[in-house]
């Protein structure tokens, strides 16, 4: 298994460009959900979804939009980016019980905004 | 917010001394979980404890939580330099959805050889 696969590595866009982070995993998760990390923050939850079909906000929110159309995977829309969003991104799956469980997490997504 | 604190922020021992890493927070919980990150890495989750319960063990590591104070502690023993990184206690509230884990902001240990 490839557990929980981000891309891209590392991207660099304009302000007001828009992008998707992709979040695939191949383990038959139920649940699915996206951080950032920002320096001396922590990691702070942007969406989640307990299930192909059904998402909903967290702490942070604002500025990004998801989906959830398969089990495998979670795309991270940025609809206008700003110099605000720049940050680490990780993705996080876990098989069920969202938060109640373990949590397996993506590599990570560098984004920088100009 | 529900968020865990972490203390110390910063940890520096040598190698084999034990390190000790605490956690409080600030409302009623189902769970308490710690994870590792390596620099520029994902996270790792190590151990996960429910409310219920008051010590755990894996390997090297112990995690005990005390709900009356609303705080845990990670024991890492006979530290090896490869246990440096940075650790993290996410926090699971109790009767919410079941989206939602907090994070705290990290404590980062530097085990020297």
């Amino acid at each position: 298994n490839a557990g929980v696969t981000q891309t891209p590595k590392f991207q660099v866009l304009k302000t007001g460009q828009s992008m998707t982070l992709q979040c695939a995993q191949d383990m038959n998760h139920e649940y699915m959900s996206w951080y950032r990390q920002d320096p001396g923050m922590g990691l702070r939850l942007i969406h989640y979804s307990v299930g192909a079909g059904i998402t909903d906000q967290g702490e942070v929110p604002n500025g990004y939009n998801v989906s959830r159309s398969t089990t495998e995977d979670f795309p991270l829309r940025l609809l206008s980016a700003a110099p605000s969003q720049t940050s680490v991104y990780f993705c996080a799956s876990s098989p069920d019980r969202g938060a109640y469980n373990e949590q397996f997490f993506g590599p990570g997504t560098r984004l920088t905004v100009l | 917010s529900q968020q865990g604190e972490e203390d110390p922020q910063a940890l520096s021992i040598q190698e084999g001394e034990n390190a000790t890493m605490n956690c409080s927070y600030k409302t009623s919980i189902n769970n308490l979980q710690w994870y590792r990150q390596n620099s520029g890495r994902g996270l790792v989750h190590l151990i996960l404890i429910r409310s219920n319960e008051r010590e755990k063990h894996s390997g090297r590591l112990r995690v005990t939580l005390d709900t009356s104070k609303k705080s845990s502690s990670l024991l890492i023993t006979a530290s090896r330099a490869a246990d440096t990184a940075s650790y993290f206690c996410a926090t699971a509230d109790r009767g919410s959805t079941l989206g939602r884990l907090y994070f705290g902001r990290g404590t980062q240990l530097t085990v020297w050889p």
